[in-house]
């Protein structure tokens, strides 16, 4: 098992540049996330799915768009970059919602 | 929103000393998580505790689920410079049914070879 894979582990962007960053798990997972690290804010989540064409918001959601066609799949998408976007960004995988979670190794985001 | 207090934030100490490091919520907890953030790398979970009491251990290292379900603590013995990262709690409250998982902030740690 690969686990939780994210692509790409850094990418740097323009401001307005739109992208999409990939997030897979192998584990038959329902639920999946999405957070960002910043220093000395923790964890944040952005958008949960609890299953395939399930998604919803969680507490910074806006300027990213999710989608899950697949149990395996959860892209995120980012519409418009800007420079507060600059990050750190994992995807999680776990069971059910609640669960212990299984994390990707992260994609460092700049915006500039 | 529901917040985990993670104390302290950050500890830098010698090789060999023992760590010690607490959550606590205003809401009672089923589950505590804990998990380590290597640097450059994402959260590992350390040690799952599930029952009010105990006691669970993985190697030198130790957490506790709190008696009054509102605490959790984390217990390192003879430090090692590989136990460098972040530590964070996690679980879902008690509270309704929606099993969000809420996270503490962290507790940064540093040692000293």
């Amino acid at each position: 098992n690969a686990g939780v894979t994210q692509t790409p582990k850094f990418q740097v962007l323009k401001t307005g540049q739109s992208m999409t960053l990939q997030c897979a798990q192998d584990m038959n997972h329902e639920y999946m996330s999405w957070y960002r690290q910043d220093p000395g804010m923790g964890l944040r989540l952005i958008h949960y799915s609890v299953g395939a064409g399930i998604t919803d918001q969680g507490e910074v959601p806006n300027g990213y768009n999710v989608s899950r066609s697949t149990t395996e799949d959860f892209p995120l998408r980012l519409l418009s970059a800007a420079p507060s976007q600059t990050s750190v960004y994992f995807c999680a995988s776990s069971v059910n919602r609640g669960d212990t979670q299984y994390f990707g190794p992260g994609t460092r985001l700049t915006v500039l | 929103g529901q917040q985990l207090n993670q104390s302290p934030q950050s500890m830098f100490i010698q090789e060999g000393e023992d760590v010690s490091m607490n959550c606590t919520s205003s809401s009672i907890f089923n589950t505590w998580l804990w998990y380590k953030q290597d640097p450059g790398e994402g959260p590992v979970l350390l040690i799952a505790l599930y029952k009010a009491g105990e006691l669970t251990s993985n190697g030198r290292l130790t957490a506790q689920f709190g008696i009054t379900r509102k605490d959790s603590f984390l217990n390192i013995s003879a430090s090692i410079p590989s136990d460098v990262g972040i530590y964070f709690c996690a679980g879902p409250p008690n509270a309704g049914n929606n099993r969000k998982l809420i996270w503490g902030l962290g507790t940064s740690l540093a040692v000293n070879p």
